[in-house]
């Protein structure tokens, strides 16, 4: 079976701007969960939707934001780019929750 | 406040030798464990997991001790190979209401040949 997808692999962005990643979860994950991984600090929990709805937020700002669509497939977003925002992005899909994750292999952001 | 602490960055181990990962958490709330692996441009994958119900769990060469007492965990490969080599990942969560997983920040674990 295919596994999660995640787009783009790789983006630069300048600091200011805004970014969207998505990712498209197994078929029939209907829980899609964000990390964000930056070195030294392993990976953080950002938010987690099933069903269309944000079920769990992590501890990160308002910038922060993501939704998840019908199809399960679901999108982060990244509003006013800071440096600090440079990190692999995650997605994780699941039947329900966070047992029995699958992950992408993520996006990386970078942020100049 | 990191609740779940993996205070080797990096581990080089021989071939054929066994190799020790270990992670320590702070929130006695925790009761579930699990570890992962992450290769280079792949997501971490699931390795092995445990429940504070028990102190040790083994799947091939792959082994999870709990220390519920000293909120510690450890991951035994034996015996290693250099295909082992990779990040190691210790995650945790209150199995209960865990809608999240927390995670360490990782060990490096080097296998040489």
């Amino acid at each position: 079976k295919a596994g999660v997808t995640q787009t783009p692999r790789y983006l630069i962005k300048t600091r200011g701007q805004q970014v969207t990643l998505s990712c498209s979860p197994i078929s029939g994950h209907r829980s899609v969960s964000w990390y964000q991984q930056t070195p030294g600090q392993g990976l953080q929990f950002l938010f987690e939707y099933f069903s269309e709805t944000q079920r769990n937020k992590g501890n990160f700002p308002g910038r922060f934001s993501g939704r998840q669509f019908s199809n399960s497939r679901s999108e982060m977003n990244v509003s006013t780019l800071e440096l600090g925002d440079s990190a692999l992005y995650l997605c994780a899909s699941s039947p329900d929750g966070p047992y029995g994750y699958t992950f992408g292999s993520g996006t990386r952001l970078t942020v100049v | 406040d990191q609740q779940v602490k993996q205070n080797s960055p990096s581990l080089s181990v021989q071939e054929g030798r066994i190799s020790i990962l270990n992670c320590d958490y702070t929130n006695s709330m925790f009761d579930y464990f699990l570890w992962y692996k992450k290769y280079p441009a792949e997501g971490p994958t699931f390795l092995i997991s445990i429940s504070s119900i028990k102190d040790k769990n083994e799947d091939g060469r792959f082994t999870v001790f709990l220390n519920k007492s000293a909120k510690h965990l450890s991951l035994h490969i034996v015996p290693s190979q250099p295909g082992d080599s990779a990040v190691y990942f210790c995650a945790a969560s209150e199995r209960g209401s865990a809608r999240q997983l927390t995670f360490g920040s990782g060990t490096q674990l080097t296998v040489l040949p």
